[in-house]
């Protein structure tokens, strides 16, 4: 079974404070996604990555940066917190092009 | 103007009733069609995948896609209290990169 897996699935955090939220796929797929889910908004892309070493900037990269160092792994770093960014963060990874397998959520709170 | 509208909701039908969901585009690149269904607290899971035009069924649900007025639709037929949940549709085309464009997405209440 199709398997995406994000590590933290509820954190609170202060202002200012680094945050790493990490997302494993078990289904060696090349591309993977960050995406930012907020009422009224839907999902925002983040940024994705469709190779190991390999980003592209989505609509909506200010203020995070990703790092894929391995091809099952994809994490999304926010070097300083902040309370707008208090959010649902959505991993997914696709083999073919468009069909997304979504892990389950990781619920961040920005204090 | 957004490239994916849908509205949010909510819709809250009776048991047994036939729901219909709704998006509109605006970018004639799409190509690919999808509609994700989301329970709460959970991510969301690709439900109907259509390529281009035309009608596809699943069981209950059958996904339509109008590329010419650009409006693509789901519809489920014997509503269940188990399809209580937020519905996205979702669109990319083969150019501007991997981008999967999402709607808000539609809450919908299914009541017993």
């Amino acid at each position: 079974d199709v398997k995406v897996t994000q590590s933290s699935r509820y954190l609170v955090k202060r202002t200012g404070e680094k945050v790493f939220l990490e997302c494993v796929q078990d289904m060696d797929h090349e591309n993977m996604f960050w995406y930012r889910q907020d009422p009224g908004l839907g999902l925002r892309l983040i940024y994705f990555s469709y190779d190991v070493k390999m980003k592209e900037k989505g609509d909506i990269p200010e203020g995070y940066s990703v790092s894929r160092e391995k091809k099952e792994r994809f994490s999304l770093i926010l070097e300083s917190a902040s309370t707008n960014q208090t959010s649902m963060y959505l991993c997914a990874s696709s083999l073919l092009f468009g069909e997304l397998f979504f892990g389950e959520g990781s619920r961040l709170t920005v204090l | 103007q957004k490239e994916v509208e849908q509205d949010p909701g909510p819709l809250s039908v009776p048991e047994g009733a036939i729901v219909s969901l709704n998006c509109t585009y605006s970018n004639s690149a799409f190509q690919y069609f999808m509609w994700y269904r989301q329970y709460s607290r959970k991510g969301p899971e690709l439900l109907m995948y259509t390529y281009s035009s035309g009608n596809k069924e699943d069981g209950r649900f059958t996904a339509q896609v109008d590329k010419s007025s650009k409006y693509i639709s789901l519809f489920i037929r014997d509503s269940q209290p188990s399809d209580s949940a937020t519905y996205l549709c979702a669109m990319s085309a083969t150019t501007g990169g991997f981008k999967t464009i999402f709607g808000a997405g539609t809450r919908l209440f299914v009541k017993a």
